[in-house]
């Protein structure tokens, strides 16, 4: 039962234009995401997060929407430059029982042509 | 550089084995996790230490175990493998106990485990 879900594995985007990565969870136990991004080789690092109580973060071109009410957010980048070209987990965590653990999703290819 | 260390980078081994995998966290952190990531899967977690002892568990097999020794650095053994076993394990370090809303995990770059 994956309660992160990212349904897309895959996404390209031409440099310059804006990415969109959708992620959707079913546990209404969770209170904050984060996104991460991994490279090849490389640990996930973490990229940009959103607590419950908000529905928009913004970190310079990196901004996360929270839907609450769809149990749905979205990772945007503008404008995308060949170097967001990794892999993105979305993943969520709660304060009580299984929630209180990042919960990650199974991640979206985002490429970026130059 | 996450700071999280992971050791051996690949490992080949064959069904019935075991293996150990290791994982030095970032200086002055006080937890590790592991987290199995298989093929077009999510990264699953698999148990926490903090400062020695156990903290929670998640979809961890009984055929696998960890710890956490008095350095802080942690090993996981994965014995009676199987081909499903075959997969990436991270290790991630944080500096509390866990539970902290917005407290974030650094990884490893990684084991990749190779069942044969």
């Amino acid at each position: 039962d994956q309660q992160v879900k990212q349904n897309s594995p895959s996404l390209s985007v031409q440099e310059g234009r804006i990415s969109i990565l959708n992620c959707d969870y079913t546990n209404s136990m969770f209170d904050y995401f984060l996104w991460y991004k991994k490279y090849p080789a490389e640990g996930p690092t973490f990229l940009i997060s959103i607590s419950s109580i908000k529905d928009k973060n913004e970190d310079g071109r990196f901004t996360v929407f929270l839907n609450k009410s769809a149990k749905h957010l979205s990772l945007h980048i503008v404008p995308s430059q060949p170097g967001d070209s990794a892999v993105y987990f979305c993943a969520a965590r709660g304060t009580s029982g299984s929630a209180r653990q990042l919960t990650f999703g199974s991640g979206t290819q985002l490429t970026v042509l130059p | 550089d996450s700071g999280v260390t992971q050791t051996p980078k690949h490992l080949i081994t064959a069904t019935g084995q075991r293996v150990t995998l290791r994982c030095s966290p970032r200086s002055g952190d006080l937890s590790v996790y592991w987290y199995q990531q298989s093929l077009d899967q999510g990264l699953q977690f698999l148990i926490q230490y903090y400062n020695g002892e156990e903290r929670a568990k998640g979809n961890i097999l009984e055929r696998f175990s960890a710890q956490q020794f008095p350095d802080l650095h942690s090993e996981l053994n994965l014995s009676s493998l199987e081909l499903g076993d075959s997969a990436l394990y991270f290790c991630a370090s944080s500096v509390s106990q866990g539970g902290l809303l917005d407290e974030k995990l650094f990884f490893g770059s990684g084991t990749q485990l190779s069942v044969l």
